[in-house]
């Protein structure tokens, strides 16, 4: 069985401000880990994903995560938002059979200028 | 190279209507999904499939049916719509190679059931 947690359903921050959506996962076995990013009336859009190569993963547009198994956490962080960063960001797992996602609630991120 | 296509993109329906809806892909991917959002639940699993003419179970399957009789096409329907299946679907694809791929998606129907 796997689960995502998503701290805080609706995150602010200022333009140029540092970007930190939360994520903890639990699973049986080892997770494979993904950030998705939704904006308005879109379909989801891969930021970057955790495979065990390497535990600090880059993504797109800036962002990037860490993956800490002690933790079972998967942060994902951007140094210095941007407008068009405001989106919902999803967290998800995948670890069992047939690559099924399990996703989290969602982190829908404000920049305010 | 479409990608991954769903029609139609929105639709309203009467409570007890049926419908389908069609996700269509051009990328050889063996696996497809269907996913339902729902405000502050994220995506849910309704149904997959792991290649032509197999279906399998998700999450929440109930009130829903998947057909795969072509590798490109996975079709989702629903035989007596219900208020509850007022939602926005996304179907997904992804192309196992041995290793971790990841799924991409489609823009999404927005269905409403009155």
């Amino acid at each position: 069985a796997q689960s995502v947690t998503q701290l805080g359903s609706h995150v602010s921050v200022s333009e140029g401000a540092l970007v930190l959506l939360r994520c903890n996962y639990s699973s049986s076995v080892p997770p494979y880990l993904f950030w998705y990013v939704q904006y308005p009336n879109q379909g989801l859009q891969l930021l970057l994903k955790y495979t065990s190569a390497a535990t600090l993963v880059k993504g797109i547009n800036g962002f990037e995560a860490e993956f800490k198994k002690s933790e079972t956490s998967f942060h994902l962080t951007k140094p210095s938002a941007h407008m068009s960063d405001a989106a919902e960001y999803f967290c998800a797992v995948s670890g069992g059979s047939n690559y099924k996602l399990t996703f989290g609630k969602g982190t829908l991120l404000t920049v305010n200028p | 190279n479409a990608g991954v296509t769903q029609t139609p993109k929105f639709r309203v329906l009467k409570t007890g209507q049926s419908m389908t809806l069609l996700c269509a892909q051009d990328m050889n991917h063996e696996y497809m999904y269907w996913y339902r959002q729902d405000p502050g639940m994220g995506l849910r699993l309704i149904h997959y499939s792991v290649g032509e003419g197999t279906t399998a179970k998700g999450e929440v399957p109930d009130g829903y049916n998947v057909s795969r009789l072509k590798k490109q096409n996975f079709l989702l329907g629903l035989e007596s719509a219900a208020p509850s299946q007022t939602s926005v679907y996304f179907c997904a694809t992804l192309l196992s190679s041995g290793g971790l791929d990841t799924q991409y998606f489609g823009p999404g129907t927005r269905l409403t059931v009155l």
